[in-house]
């Protein structure tokens, strides 16, 4: 079974600063992507970063970068230069190969302040 | 074009009245799905369309019924709910089911009074 964790339900952030949103997964599928979404309050999920299992380097897009630790099956987020327009909630997900599901996190908060 | 569209953008019901929610992508995409995510919660996988054939019923009360007519619609039909149904329903679309990547539009915030 897959399963994504994300222990931290609210995180503060000054602006201006990094910001890392933790997240582990489990698989005992060799071939799986993980992603991050982001859901303002508006509510429409926007995709951020997709990791590939076999991918060897870690995943950027722009101010967001993925933190890809394959032997502790964790991808964390990384947000630099933090805006106050990335007050929002957080989902990490993952799908293996050939699974029509996408399997969410419990989602992490972040509030950033001025 | 990288948007998925859905209508209407908020919904108010009533447990005897029959409703629709659409979705439509124009991006060529061959999967479509729905989900419900109630607050605070994530997204919960309802549907799953595949080259306009339902793929996946995650075990859903029939008082929903989606269809998709071709390949850029998808609809979800809604009739008889409860209460306990308001969500905000996500529609989201990938090139195909193997595909990692999936499009979510904004998502129908619905209440059933």
């Amino acid at each position: 079974a897959q399963k994504i964790t994300q222990t931290q339900p609210g995180m503060f952030v000054q602006e201006k600063e990094a910001v890392t949103l933790d997240c582990t997964y489990d698989t005992s599928d060799p071939s799986y992507g993980l992603f991050w979404y982001k859901q303002p309050s508006s509510g429409e999920m926007i995709f951020l970063i997709y990791q590939g299992s076999y991918d060897q380097q870690n995943a950027t897009e722009g101010r967001y970068s993925l933190n890809f630790q394959k032997a502790r099956k964790s991808a964390n987020l990384v947000i630099s230069a933090s805006q106050l327009g990335d007050s929002a909630m957080y989902f990490c997900a993952m799908r293996v190969a050939g699974g029509f599901k996408t399997i969410f996190g419990a989602g992490t908060r972040l509030f950033v302040k001025a | 074009d990288t948007e998925v569209t859905q209508t209407p953008k908020h919904l108010v019901m009533g447990m005897t009245n029959k409703k629709s929610l659409k979705c439509e992508q124009h991006m060529g995409h061959r999967a479509m799905y729905w989900y419900k995510q109630k607050a605070k919660k994530p997204p919960e996988l309802m549907f799953v369309y595949s080259y306009e054939k339902l793929s996946i019923n995650e075990s859903v009360p029939s008082r929903f019924s989606p269809e998709c007519p071709n390949s850029s619609l998808l609809n979800l039909h809604l009739h008889a709910l409860q209460p306990e149904d308001s969500a905000l329903y996500l529609c989201a679309s990938s090139q195909d089911t193997s595909s990692y990547e999936q499009y979510f539009g904004p998502g129908t915030r619905l209440t059933v009074t």
